[in-house]
Formats: C-alpha cells, sequence, structure tokens
C-alpha cells in the first residue's frame, strides 16, 4: 500500500517549457488535490477533483490545468512555465464523505519545481 | 470565503516547555479543525483534529481546544521535545457545493532548543 505517489520529486524547467506532474493513490480515494506550498503563504490549492472525470478550480488556478481521466490518477499540468511556478507541490486525496471530520488528507511526498 | 489566519509564524521554546499555537477562522460554518506536522522536506501529516461540537481533544503531549463563539483554536505541545521541532498547520473544513471545502492557516515554524 504505497498511498500518494508523485512523480518527478524534482524538476527544473526554463520559463515556457511545459510538464506534467503525476500523482497516484492506491487507497480509492474519491478527492483528489493539488496544492502548491510557498515560503509564509501555506498550502494553497490549485485545482481539485471530486470524482473520476470531474475537476474544479482552487484558490490559484492559473496557469495549471489537470485531468482525472482515472479515479487513482490526478495530473498537474504547466502548458507555458512561469518563474512564479516555482514553488513545491503537494498532491493529496480524501474519501468522499459528507460528515465533517472523515475528509482527512493523504499528501504525498511532494514535487519540487524550479522554473529558469 | 474562509479565511484561516494562525500565529505566530515562528515560535522558540526550550525543551521541555510548552508551546502553544492559535489559528483563528471566519465562517462559522466551518466545523472541523485538524492539525497537520510538516518536517524538513517531509509531507504534512495528520496529528489531531477536532469536530465542532467538542472543547477539546487531548493525544499525549498534544491537545486542542476550539472556542466556536470565539472562532479560534489552538494547539498545545507539553513538555516538547526535540523532535517537535516542524511546521505546524491548521486548517478549517466546512461543506460548501456539495464537498467538504479545505482552508489552511500559512503555517507556524516550531523550533525546540534543546
Amino acid at each position: 500500500n504505497a498511498g500518494v505517489t508523485q512523480t518527478p520529486k524534482f524538476r527544473v524547467l526554463k520559463t515556457g517549457q511545459s510538464m506534467t506532474l503525476l500523482c497516484a493513490q492506491d487507497m480509492n480515494h474519491e478527492y483528489m488535490y493539488w496544492y502548491r506550498q510557498d515560503p509564509g503563504m501555506g498550502l494553497r490549492l490549485i485545482h481539485y477533483s471530486v470524482g473520476e472525470g470531474t475537476t474544479a478550480k482552487g484558490e490559484v488556478p492559473d496557469g495549471y490545468n489537470v485531468s482525472r481521466l482515472k479515479k487513482q490518477n490526478f495530473l498537474l499540468g504547466l502548458e507555458s512555465a512561469a518563474p512564479s511556478q516555482t514553488s513545491v507541490y503537494f498532491c493529496a486525496s480524501s474519501y468522499d464523505r459528507r460528515d465533517s471530520g472523515a475528509n482527512v488528507l493523504t499528501f504525498g511526498a511532494g514535487s519540487r519545481l524550479t522554473v529558469l | 470565503g474562509e479565511n484561516v489566519e494562525q500565529h505566530p509564524s515562528t515560535l522558540s521554546v526550550q525543551e521541555g516547555d510548552s508551546a502553544v499555537i492559535k489559528c483563528t477562522y471566519s465562517d462559522s460554518a466551518s466545523n472541523y479543525f485538524p492539525w497537520y506536522k510538516q518536517e524538513l522536506g517531509k509531507r504534512p501529516q495528520l496529528i489531531i483534529d477536532i469536530r465542532s461540537n467538542v472543547g477539546e481533544k487531548k493525544d499525549q503531549r498534544i491537545a486542542v481546544t476550539l472556542n466556536k463563539t470565539a472562532k479560534h483554536f489552538s494547539l498545545h505541545i507539553t513538555e516538547t521535545q526535540p523532535e517537535d521541532s516542524a511546521v505546524y498547520f491548521c486548517a478549517a473544513y466546512k461543506l460548501s457545493g456539495g464537498y467538504q471545502k479545505v482552508t489552511f492557516g500559512t503555517g507556524t515554524k516550531l523550533q525546540v532548543i534543546p
């Protein structure tokens, strides 16, 4: 049981390049999320998905796209990377439970992206 | 939308002392408040949580208190140890648009000095 796995762990891009971060979970979770973490700003939600085939915008969606073609995978894409997207990206997943307290987030190990 | 403020942003304590981190939230509809610990270079992990119908919860050296009227909740760590050094995040959940929306605080870097 691997939990939440992110690939790659590190990546360096040049401005304007594109890339995709992959998140995979083996816990049969309905919900998946992409966060970015920047110093002093905590965890900010980029996009999320409440089920296979669905995605929605979070707090900071500009410059990113996502897809959830399979329940276990959630992809985050940068079409034209900018230095402002230098950050640590965390994927997370949780059960779909409407009663509060059940949607505990399980995080991946993070992906450190540097855009030059 | 929900806004979660967390204080202090950094906290240094001597080993054995207590540490308190406070969070305030803006939306009275928020009903679940977890705390995550993130060690250097690692992923955030849940350490304790509290629901809106509970005022206090303890787990060994850590405890969380919730004041719904004032809309704030706090993490208390007693008898701090060097391994408690980490960044701690609070969060508030509320049901919005049919799903649980999570808002995180900006984090507190705790340093326990041996």
